[in-house]
């Protein structure tokens, strides 16, 4: 039982260059979200999607673009990198507001 | 909106000291609180969380957290800290729109010392 797997773990840019990070779960949950984690802030969500074929904003999008593949994937999109979104990514997917969410192990991604 | 507040960034303890880990939420309902822990290069792990089920919620590796609604604080402690406690902190609370997101917190990193 694999939960949410991300790829990759580890990601080098260059500024100007695009990138896709892929998350898949297993849980058959509908609700899947990408957040980014640097010091000092917490977790900041940049998008969400609340079902199969349903994605939405959220604190923090811009420079982004997802994509809910199928129930399981959700794609987070970078079309053009630059050192502002050096960060930790973490996707996560839960099924109600009162229970836990699950998340990946993260990427670190380095845009230099 | 929900919101909530962690006090600290660093929290430093002697090892068999208390833990204390500080977090307000704002909500306008009945909120879903949630305490999740990150150890290093890893994801987020749940600790415990409040559903209203019962004010005083205990969770995983010992530590608890009390629901004070007149305080509007969801506290984790644990009576005796070991150095595997050593790790980042976070309170997160549930909007209540649809998207069931978690809204986090800045975070507590907890130094643990011998």
């Amino acid at each position: 039982n694999a939960g949410v797997t991300q790829t990759p773990k580890f990601q080098v840019l260059k500024t100007g260059q695009s990138m896709t990070l892929q998350c898949a779960q297993d849980m058959n949950h509908n609700s899947m979200y990408w957040y980014r984690q640097d010091p000092g802030m917490g977790l900041r969500l940049i998008y969400y999607s609340a079902s199969e074929g349903t994605t939405d904003k959220g604190e923090v999008p811009n420079g982004y673009n997802v994509s809910r593949l199928n129930k399981r994937e959700f794609s987070l999109r970078l079309e053009s990198a630059a050192p502002s979104q050096t960060s930790v990514y973490f996707c996560a997917s839960r099924t109600d507001r009162d229970t836990e969410a699950f998340f990946g192990q993260g990427t670190r991604l380095t845009v230099v | 909106a929900q919101s909530v507040t962690q006090l600290g960034s660093h929290v430093s303890v002697s090892e068999g000291a208390l833990v204390l880990l500080r977090c307000n939420y704002s909500s306008s309902v009945p909120p879903y609180l949630f305490w999740y822990v990150q150890y290093p290069n890893q994801g987020l792990q749940l600790l415990l969380k409040y559903t209203s089920a019962a004010t005083l919620v205990k969770g995983i590796n010992g530590f608890e957290a009390e629901f004070k609604k007149s305080e509007t604080s969801f506290h984790l402690t644990k009576p005796s800290a070991h150095m595997s406690d050593a790790a980042e902190y976070f309170c997160a609370v549930t909007g209540m729109d649809s998207s069931y997101k978690l809204i986090f917190g800045s975070g507590t990193r907890l130094l643990v010392r011998p």
